[in-house]
């Protein structure tokens, strides 16, 4: 069975720094999607990024980015230039090819520090 | 723009009560996921659904039951409530591959 392990379960960033969040998966699969999600309070769910298993370059939406190493089953966020409202639980999940089960990590809080 | 609409919104039982978590989308998407969410565990996949007809279990399938009515619809069933199954409650819906969950507003059950 696939697992999702995010090791860090609280972080703190400076506004305008850099943060990485961890996130590392465990599966048999050749053929996957990973996603990173935000939960803001409002409990809504926010796709932050994608990226598919078959590519090798990495994903990249605005001020996120990912460091997708799939050898090493491992698949980081990056935020740069950290902003106020970047402040949530983020979440990062797996997505099954063969049978399009999705599971989620425990998830990160980030909070930003003014 | 409805996407995934649950119903209820909140919800308090009493131990040993039965209730229907129902869930639809207007998104046409095939499949369909509930997911619970407690303090420091994440979203759990209970059940999915990968088409219409078909179900599987997730994680934390035992306690609970669904049925996919129809592409729409996918409800999900408490039999005998437990305190342990206090939690919010996530229906998301999506197409395959690398397109995004479409979540509801979440069910926030207390069972007592």
């Amino acid at each position: 069975a696939q697992t999702v392990t995010q090791s860090q379960p609280e972080m703190s960033v400076q506004e305008a720094e850099t943060v990485t969040l961890s996130c590392t998966y465990d599966t048999s699969e050749s053929d996957y999607y990973l996603f990173w999600y935000k939960q803001p309070p409002s409990r809504q769910m926010i796709l932050v990024i994608r990226q598919e298993a078959y590519k090798q370059q990495n994903a990249t939406e605005n001020r996120f980015s990912v460091n997708f190493q799939k050898a090493a089953k491992s698949f980081s966020l990056k935020i740069s230039d950290s902003q106020l409202g970047d402040a949530a639980m983020y979440f990062c999940a797996y997505r099954s090819f063969r049978d399009d089960k999705i599971i989620f990590g425990k998830g990160t809080r980030l909070h930003i520090l003014p | 723009n409805a996407g995934v609409t649950q119903t209820p919104k909140f919800q308090v039982l009493k131990t040993g009560q039965s209730m229907t978590l129902q869930c639809a989308q207007d998104m046409n998407h095939n499949s369909m996921y509930w997911y619970r969410q407690d303090p420091g565990m994440g979203l759990r996949l209970i059940y999915y659904s990968a088409s219409e007809g078909t179900t599987d279990k997730g994680e934390v399938p035992n306690g609970y039951n669904v049925s996919r009515l129809n592409k729409r619809e996918f409800s999900l069933r408490l039999e005998s409530a437990a305190p342990s199954q206090t939690s919010v409650y996530f229906c998301a819906s999506s197409d395959r591959g690398v397109r995004p969950q479409h979540f509801g507003d979440g069910t926030r059950l207390s069972i007592l």
